[in-house]
């Protein structure tokens, strides 16, 4: 079964800062691997994705993750923080076996101080 | 642009009542799944269909049941609604089983009283 981790249900940062998401994720198969965000009463949009190619990945936004078989993360980082990027984060793994579930962690609320 | 829509946006019922959301994928896409965000959660996994037949559930009571369409639209009805089904319900749509990119509708917001 695939479970996720993300550290810290709230990061605020300043604006120009560094930002870093935390995830842990279990699976018992090569994991896919995922980042959404969404922004306040809506759905979700894909941030970037990890599907066993390149261990960096990069997204939209600036935003960027690397995949780190020995550690189970998934981390999320971004160099330097807008206050657009204000919103609640999701780690999730997609399943294996006969249907291909999404399994989401609980969220991080970022926040972006001017 | 996801291409995937959903309604209605916002929707209040009672506690017994029935309710049938609606999901309408981006063409061409034969797997759709359902989602329910309770507030301050993640998304948790309510069922999948792929060409018309359910294909996994996860952990929710026969209530909830799902329909998916020919023309790439589907259903989500939860019968005897309770308190605890108030939540953002999303669907998301992928191109083909498997396919490791499922894309999200904006939510349907289900508030029961």
């Amino acid at each position: 079964a695939q479970s996720v981790t993300q550290l810290g249900s709230h990061v605020s940062v300043s604006e120009g800062a560094l930002v870093l998401l935390r995830c842990n994720y279990s699976s018992s198969v090569p994991p896919y691997l995922f980042w959404y965000v969404q922004y306040p009463n809506q759905g979700l949009q894909l941030l970037l994705k990890y599907t066993s190619a390149a261990t960096l990945v990069k997204g939209i936004n600036g935003f960027e993750a690397e995949f780190k078989k020995s550690e189970t993360s998934f981390h999320l980082t971004k160099p330097s923080a807008h206050m657009s990027d204000a919103a609640e984060y999701f780690c999730a793994v997609l399943g294996g076996g006969s249907n291909y579930k999404l399994t989401f962690g609980k969220g991080t609320l970022l926040t972006v101080n001017p | 642009e996801t291409g995937v829509t959903q309604s209605p946006t916002h929707l209040i019922k009672t506690r017994g009542q029935q309710v049938t959301l609606r999901c309408s994928s981006q063409s061409g896409h034969n797997t759709v799944s359902w989602y329910q965000q309770a507030l301050g959660q993640g998304p948790q996994f309510i069922f999948q269909y792929y060409r018309e037949e359910e294909n996994g559930r996860g952990n929710f009571p026969p209530r909830f049941s799902g329909l998916q369409f020919p023309n790439y639209s589907s259903e989500l009805n939860v019968n005897a609604l309770e308190l605890d089904d108030s939540a953002l319900y999303l669907c998301a749509s992928s191109l083909v089983l498997g396919g490791e990119t499922q894309y999200f509708g904006p939510g349907t917001r289900l508030l029961v009283l």
